[in-house]
């Protein structure tokens, strides 16, 4: 069955600090993968999305994640966290069939210190 | 400028009480999606819709119940079997073909039973 596991619950990074964020995906075929960014009471944004071509995709506000195929992972990374990056983060798998879902982590959330 | 409206943004429910909650989006998108957001959950599938007129049960469709009798429009209703409906829920909409033409979310509405 079609997964997602964000590994780590809750990070905190002091600001200015590099940040990489966990996901690894189960998945037959090759994936459509998306990170997304919710603050508190709010909907998603989404961040960056990967379907083909080069494996580090470039996204908004800074983010950037790579693709690997052989350890099934697709990890977001910021080189240098604001205070306003603090929020909770979800990585997300579009499942196959016709549905046309998406299959979500459990999210992690990020607290940025001072 | 397009996007998806969710109303009302808090709710409250009474014990055995049906609810409705609206989502409109003006994308002109055809497929529609309810999602329900638990903490340390991530996002759960509760119906979707490809086409008006015509909806398919996610994986957690108990106790709930969907219309899309027009294109813009696909209401979620909370009914009194939903046992544990304290929750946040977020409409999605997607446009036609693969996940890469995009999904754009709502801003949410929480529900609480009181």
């Amino acid at each position: 069955a079609q997964s997602v596991t964000q590994p780590d619950i809750h990070i905190t990074v002091s600001e200015g600090a590099s940040l990489e964020l966990r996901c690894n995906y189960s998945y037959g075929a090759t994936p459509y993968l998306f990170w997304y960014v919710q603050s508190p009471g709010q909907g998603l944004q989404l961040l960056l999305k990967y379907f083909s071509g080069d494996t580090l995709v470039q996204g908004i506000k800074g983010f950037e994640a790579e693709f690997k195929r052989s350890q099934s992972s697709f990890n977001l990374r910021k080189p240098s966290v604001h205070w306003s990056d603090a929020a909770e983060y979800f990585c997300a798998v579009g499942s196959s069939g016709n549905t046309g879902k998406l299959i979500f982590g459990q999210g992690t959330t990020l607290q940025v210190k001072p | 400028d397009g996007g998806i409206t969710q109303s009302p943004k808090y709710l409250f429910r009474k014990e055995g009480q049906n609810v409705t909650l609206s989502c409109e989006q003006n994308l002109n998108h055809d497929a529609m999606y309810w999602y329900r957001q638990d903490p340390g959950q991530g996002l759960r599938l509760i119906y979707y819709s490809h086409i008006v007129n015509d909806f398919q049960k996610g994986d957690i469709a108990e106790g709930y119940s969907v219309s899309r009798e027009k294109k813009e429009s696909f209401p979620l209703t909370v009914t009194s079997a939903q046992k544990n409906p304290t929750a946040f829920y977020l409409c999605a909409s997607k446009g036609q073909g693969a996940p890469e033409y995009g999904y754009t979310f709502g801003s949410g509405t929480r529900l609480t039973v009181v």
